[in-house]
This record gives C-alpha cells, sequence and structure tokens, in this order.
C-alpha cells in the first residue's frame, strides 16, 4: 500500500458524459501527479499540483481539466467524454525535499471505461 | 524531449533464474533520476528502484539491482533469484532532477515459469 488512495476504482459512463476522479495524497506529500494508462498510448503524464498550484502540464486535453484543494486531495475532471478516453487514472504523490521532489508513489488507479 | 526506450516487448525466465531487462534514454540533461516501476496484474504501480544519475554506484535492492551506464544512456534491471510473483509489466521511467513529470518506456511484460 502505497498511502495513495483514489476514488472510485472503477467507473462506467457513457460518451458526452462528466466525471469526477479523486485522489488522497500519502501523509506530508504536497505534489500531486496524474497519469492516464491507456493502451495506444501507454503512460502520460497528464497534469502536476503542489500545494494547490498547478506547476506542469503534460498531454492533458482541454475537456480536462484538474485542481488540488486546501487540504491536499486532487480531482480530476473530465468532461465530454469519447470512447477513446477509456483508460486507468493513476494519481501520484511525492514529498518536497530540499528543493528537488522526490520518489512518486503511484495510487490503485480508476478504471475509467466510457461506453 | 526526453524519451525513454523499452525494446524487449517480452521476456520469460525460469524461476529461480536471473533475467535482465533493457532501458535506453535520451536526455540531454546531466543531473537525472531513473526509476523501475512494477505493475503486476492488480494494475497497482509499484516502485522497484531509484538511481540518481550522479551517483556512479549501482542501486540494489535485495533481488533487484540495476547496471547504469551513464554514457551509453542505458539502465538496465536485474532480477536474480526469480519468483513466481516477480511476473507482471515493468516500466522503465526518467525524470529530470529539476522537473516534475516521469517520462515512462512502453514496458516490459515479464513471465516466470515455475
Amino acid at each position: 500500500d502505497s498511502g495513495v488512495t483514489q476514488t472510485p476504482k472503477h467507473l462506467i459512463t457513457a460518451t458526452g458524459q462528466r466525471v469526477t476522479l479523486r485522489c488522497s495524497p500519502r501523509s506530508g506529500d504536497l505534489s500531486v501527479y496524474w497519469y492516464q494508462q491507456s493502451l495506444d498510448q501507454g503512460l502520460q503524464f497528464l497534469i502536476q499540483y503542489y500545494n494547490g498550484e498547478e506547476r506542469a502540464k503534460g498531454n492533458i486535453l482541454e475537456r480536462f481539466s484538474a485542481q488540488q484543494f486546501p487540504d491536499l486531495h486532487s480531482e480530476l475532471n473530465l468532461s465530454s467524454l469519447e470512447l477513446g478516453d477509456s483508460a486507468l487514472y493513476f494519481c501520484a504523490s511525492s514529498p518536497w525535499t530540499g528543493g528537488a521532489y522526490e520518489t512518486q508513489y503511484f495510487g490503485p488507479g480508476t478504471r475509467l471505461l466510457v461506453l | 524531449a526526453q524519451t525513454v526506450t523499452q525494446s524487449q516487448p517480452e521476456m520469460s525466465v525460469q524461476e529461480a533464474e536471473t533475467v535482465t531487462l533493457s532501458c535506453t534514454y535520451d536526455t540531454s540533461e546531466s543531473d537525472y533520476y531513473l526509476f523501475w516501476y512494477k505493475q503486476p496484474p492488480s494494475r497497482q504501480m509499484i516502485l522497484v528502484i531509484r538511481q540518481e544519475a550522479y551517483k556512479q554506484q549501482n542501486a540494489t535492492e535485495n533481488r533487484f539491482s540495476v547496471n547504469f551506464q551513464k554514457a551509453a544512456k542505458s539502465f538496465s534491471l536485474k532480477i536474480s533469484d526469480s519468483q513466481l510473483g516477480d511476473a507482471a509489466m515493468y516500466f522503465c521511467a526518467y525524470r529530470y532532477n529539476a522537473g516534475n513529470m516521469l517520462t515512462f518506456g512502453g514496458g516490459t511484460r515479464l513471465m516466470v515459469k515455475p
């Protein structure tokens, strides 16, 4: 158990819908990262937050957005869902250590199926 | 942009034997971190081992060790005394020291034969 929690574990929805994925980082970790794992794209970095502020953006679609709340949990919002958005979405967290981000620990993932 | 390549889509090893998984990467940076993550059928991403580029000594964690060749930009994972529980997808990942994101390779599926 990495200490990172994600809910829900599974999500089945229809095209055009909107869903919210939730992540709670390890105790003490200020950084949260979101990754997408799909069959055709592999593991891709989406976005990173540090202590409530967006720090880095990767291959995140405009239909997707995220935020980190004062209690440090994060939510990834996916809207106007398409079949191709079906994937495993991971959240990871890391602490802040001496100016360099440390190792990222992953949550169990949320498996999204868009029908 | 940094890229990570795992040239072996699948590998198999006999239980109790040793296997080496390959990884190469491309970067213009001199300071960075490299990782191996394991993804068993449960799909959980589990950190196996980590290497700092500024350290010449190869990292070791129990039965897992790496062969880090900085000049060749190579970072292989050796699993000794393979066990059935080692069967999983293994991902090599790169992180620039001052950066944030992990860049992953395509993965190697390891099968362990009893």
